[in-house]
C-alpha cells in the first residue's frame, strides 16, 4: 500500500505570496490533519479534516486554510506569506478516530 | 490548556537502557501514542497504549498510567540509529484533536 505523499517537497517564496501544499493520503484513510513543525515550537497541529469536512483547527491566523476532496485528498493554503511562515509542513491520514497517524515527508517551505 | 511534557534531550551509550517520559494535562484522552523523527525525516509511528500498562515491541516498550497521566517509552540496546527525536501524541476526549508532546531529543554516544 501507498504511503502518504505530499507535494511539493520543497518551495521558496517571498512575503505577500500565497502557496497551496497537497497532501495524498494512504488508500481507505478517511482523515487528514496537517501540522507546522518549526525547531523552536515543535509539532503545531494546524486543522483536520474528515471526509470533507473541517473537524477541527489550531490557533494559527485565517491566512491558514484547507480542504479536502471527496477522494480524502487535502489541500493547505497560506496567502499573504510572512517569514515566520518558514517551516516544515506536514501531512499525516488515519482511519479516523483515534487511529495512529501516517505521514507523509513533509513539505519544506522557505519565505524570503 | 492541554499539554504533553517530555524533557527536551536525553544522552545515553550504545548498548544502554533509556526512559522518555510524558506527563500530560488533558481533558481526557483515548490513549497514548509514541512516535519517531530522525533528522530530515517525518514522524514514524512507534507504540500505543489505550490502557495502563506496558506494551512491548521489540526493543521498544512503552508504558502509561491514567491514574498518574504519565506515560513513559523504553527503549533497550541502545543503538546509533536511535538518535533521532521522540514524540509522545494523543488524541484528546474533549475537543477530539490529536495533539504532540514538547518532544526529546535523544542522542545516544558510542
Amino acid at each position: 500500500k501507498a504511503g502518504v505523499t505530499q507535494t511539493p517537497r520543497y518551495l521558496i517564496k517571498t512575503r505577500g505570496q500565497q502557496v497551496t501544499l497537497s497532501c495524498s493520503p494512504i488508500s481507505g484513510h478517511r482523515s487528514v490533519s496537517w501540522y507546522q513543525q518549526t525547531p523552536g515550537q515543535g509539532l503545531q497541529f494546524l486543522f483536520e479534516y474528515f471526509s470533507e469536512t473541517q473537524r477541527n483547527k489550531g490557533n494559527f491566523p485565517g491566512r491558514f486554510s484547507g480542504r479536502q476532496f471527496s477522494n480524502s485528498r487535502s489541500e493547505m493554503n497560506v496567502s499573504t506569506l510572512e517569514l515566520g511562515d518558514s517551516a516544515l509542513y506536514l501531512c499525516a491520514s488515519s482511519l479516523g478516530g483515534s487511529d495512529t497517524q501516517y505521514f507523509g515527508p513533509g513539505t519544506r517551505l522557505t519565505v524570503l | 490548556g492541554q499539554s504533553l511534557e517530555q524533557p527536551s534531550e536525553v544522552t545515553a551509550v550504545e548498548g544502554a537502557i533509556v526512559q522518555i517520559n510524558c506527563t500530560y494535562q488533558t481533558s481526557g484522552f483515548y490513549g497514548l501514542s509514541w512516535y519517531q523523527q530522525h533528522d530530515g525525516g517525518a514522524p514514524t509511528f512507534l507504540s500505543y497504549n489505550a490502557l495502563d500498562g506496558l506494551e512491548e515491541t521489540g526493543r521498544f516498550s512503552s508504558f502509561l498510567s491514567r491514574s498518574d497521566s504519565y506515560g513513559y517509552l523504553l527503549l533497550q540496546e541502545l543503538q546509533m540509529k536511535d538518535s533521532a527525536s521522540y514524540f509522545c501524541a494523543a488524541r484528546t476526549s474533549g475537543t477530539y484533536k490529536y495533539i504532540f508532546g514538547t518532544g526529546t531529543r535523544l542522542k545516544v554516544l558510542a
